[in-house]
């Protein structure tokens, strides 16, 4: 079993919809949980950035962390053509020392949000 | 505000060749990284550094060198080149290595080895 899986879609939605993006995983120890968006042909950027359980939310955007189920979600309102992207999870542990180093990504999920 | 920028943005090979992906950052960041990305496989780190003058393993080193040059620039090196390492390579980098701190990527090299 992968550490993170991320179903890779690709998710297609109208214009305005609500979008549900979310990543499991196995390792209890993590306790940093990020959202990357990427643009065809582009590096990824950092979207959202929770620590440990939770809601945050940033405009548009709400990620949630349910850490008793191991799952993490990032929700898009009113969603925008300029949302498609590929989505991509991240997390960390906790411990300092090397932790960026030992950053794992989920594989993305591709969105489209047709006009 | 250029970031993290990468050369060559793109490059065929043929195997056995080899070649140095260059990456330099302006934001003064302490850790410098190699991802590759491949479909159905995500981003896979290849190797990092955690502050100037050192250099770690990450998931996939196997054909891979690094040079940390200095704070800003970090080299990734295939020495023989192989069918497998055909991939997208993004350099990447950090303040720190706390979980905390933003990583921030390059537009990406887009690697052909035939």
């Amino acid at each position: 079993q992968k550490e993170v899986e991320q179903d890779p879609g690709p998710l297609s939605v109208p214009e305005g919809a609500i979008v549900s993006l979310n990543c499991t995983y196995s390792n209890s120890a993590f306790q940093y949980f990020m959202w990357y968006r990427q643009y065809s042909r582009k590096g990824p950027e950092l979207l959202m950035y929770t620590y440990s359980s939770g809601n945050k939310e940033d405009g548009r955007f709400t990620a949630q962390v349910d850490k008793s189920s191991k799952y993490i979600s990032l929700f898009i309102r009113d969603s925008q053509p300029s949302d498609s992207a590929t989505y991509l999870c991240a997390m960390s542990e906790s411990n300092y020392g090397g932790s960026q180093g030992n950053l794992i990504f989920g594989k993305g999920t591709k969105l489209s949000v047709k006009p | 505000n250029a970031g993290v920028t990468q050369t060559p943005k793109f490059q065929v090979l043929k195997t056995g060749q080899s070649m140095t992906l260059q990456c330099a950052q302006d934001m003064n960041h302490n850790s410098m990284y190699w991802y590759r990305q491949d479909p159905g496989m995500g981003l896979r780190l290849i190797y990092y550094s955690a502050s100037e003058g050192t250099t770690d393993k990450g998931e996939v080193p196997n054909g891979y060198n690094v040079s940390r040059l200095n704070k800003r620039e970090f080299s990734l090196r295939l020495e023989s080149a192989a069918p497998s390492q055909t991939s997208v390579y993004f350099c990447a980098s950090s303040r720190g290595l706390s979980s905390g701190n933003t990583i921030y990527f390059g537009e990406g090299s887009w690697l052909t080895v035939v």
